[in-house]
Formats: structure tokens, sequence, C-alpha cells
């Protein structure tokens, strides 16, 4: 069993749709949850950035983060044809530096 | 600043060729991280470097990969002999421990025939 699951997709809904993407974990001690938007051949880049639970909002985007769960979640609001990428959740212990992705969430956004 | 930078974009080689590929962090950054992305397996951390010194190299597939910094602004990831398993887009990533997050450069299409 990996440490972090996640869904591979792909998921394609139409433009202006709440999307969620979602990550679960076995390791109890990860503490920073992060979310990384891939664009085709292109590096990750840090879209949302946690620590231990509760919500975080930045402006369509929302990060969730259910510790008793052990369940990570993105919320896309509005979504639009540019949200459409792999969304990578990743997630670490306090201290640590190495961090664990998920498989990635392919992610269309149509028109 | 430029961001991590990557070379060469893509390379194509043989099997049991020597393959190398090059990275320079951003600049203050004092952790380094080579990563490897395939469809199956995702992205997987092969080895990272902590002020130019290896930390952990426990996912480092096998001895035909090898990674060195030699200094602060250069690392490389080296593949001999290469085989075609080790096709995948390789990244480097670099991280300050003052704000723990990872920038990733954009990548090296390795395919190996």
């Amino acid at each position: 069993q990996k440490e972090v699951e996640q869904d591979p997709g792909p998921l394609s809904v139409p433009e202006g749709a709440i999307v969620s993407l979602n990550c679960t974990y076995s390791n109890s001690a990860f503490q920073y949850f992060m979310w990384y938007r891939q664009y085709s051949r292109k590096g990750p880049e840090l879209l949302m950035y946690t620590y231990s639970s509760g919500n975080k909002e930045d402006g369509r985007f929302t990060a969730q983060v259910d510790k008793s769960s052990k369940y990570i979640s993105l919320f896309i609001r509005d979504s639009q044809p540019s949200d459409s990428a792999t969304y990578l959740c990743a997630m670490r212990i306090q201290g640590a530096q190495k961090l664990v992705f998920g498989q990635g969430t392919r992610l269309t956004i149509n028109p | 600043d430029a961001g991590v930078i990557q070379s060469p974009r893509h390379e194509v080689t043989e099997m049991g060729q020597e393959v190398t590929l090059r990275c320079k962090p951003i600049s203050g950054h004092d952790y380094l991280f080579w990563y490897r992305q395939t469809m199956m397996r995702g992205l997987e951390l092969l080895i990272y470097f902590n002020n130019n010194v290896p930390i952990d190299d426990s996912g480092m597939p096998e001895d035909r990969f090898s990674a060195k910094m030699p200094n602060a602004s250069f690392s490389t990831l080296k593949i001999q002999p290469s085989e075609p398993r080790d096709s995948a887009v390789y990244f480097c990533a670099s991280s300050s421990s003052l704000e723990n997050i990872q920038y990733f450069g954009a990548g090296t299409r390795l395919s190996v025939l």
C-alpha cells in the first residue's frame, strides 16, 4: 500500500463546475500538506500549502485537511479551461524536507 | 531569479550509453532534490542534498545511478549504463530551510532506445 493514494483520473468537467480532488494517506505523522499543479511538459508548481488540519482559501481554490480521516481535498470553484492540468498532492512530516507525492490527477476543463 | 534550471530539456540515447543530467538550483537554496516521473509510478524522490551533502539516496534505483553536488550552484545525475526502463522525466527541485517549499525545474525528458 502506498503512503499517499490519489486517483489518477482522468477527470473531465465542464467550464464553471466545482472540482473536487482528493488524497488519502496512511502516515499519521504527516503535518504539512501541499497541492502542486503541473501543466503538460512543465515542472510541478506549488498551488496551496497548509499546516495540520483545517481549511485554507486562495481565490477560487480551497484546500481542506481532515487529519482524523487522513484525507485531504482541493476544491476549485468556477473552473476555467486554464485549470486543465495534473494536480499532485504532497505531504511531509514535521522537521523533514522529504515530500511524499500522490500519483497526480489529470484534470480537463471543457469550454 | 530564473528559477531552477535543468539541462538538457530532452535527451535521446541508446541503451548502454552514459547520460548526464544537470541542474542549477535557485541561488540561496540549501536543499536540492532529484525526482523521476513516470506514468506508472508517478513522481519519485531519488536523492536529496543539504548544503551539497547527500542526505538520503534511498530512492536511487540501483548502482547505475549516481548524483553529485560539487558546489551550491550545480548538481548532476548520471546514469551509466542507461537502459530503456530509465526512460522518464527527471526533475530537479530546490528549497530553502527557511521556507520549506520545493521549486521545480522544467525537467529533462529522457528516452533510452
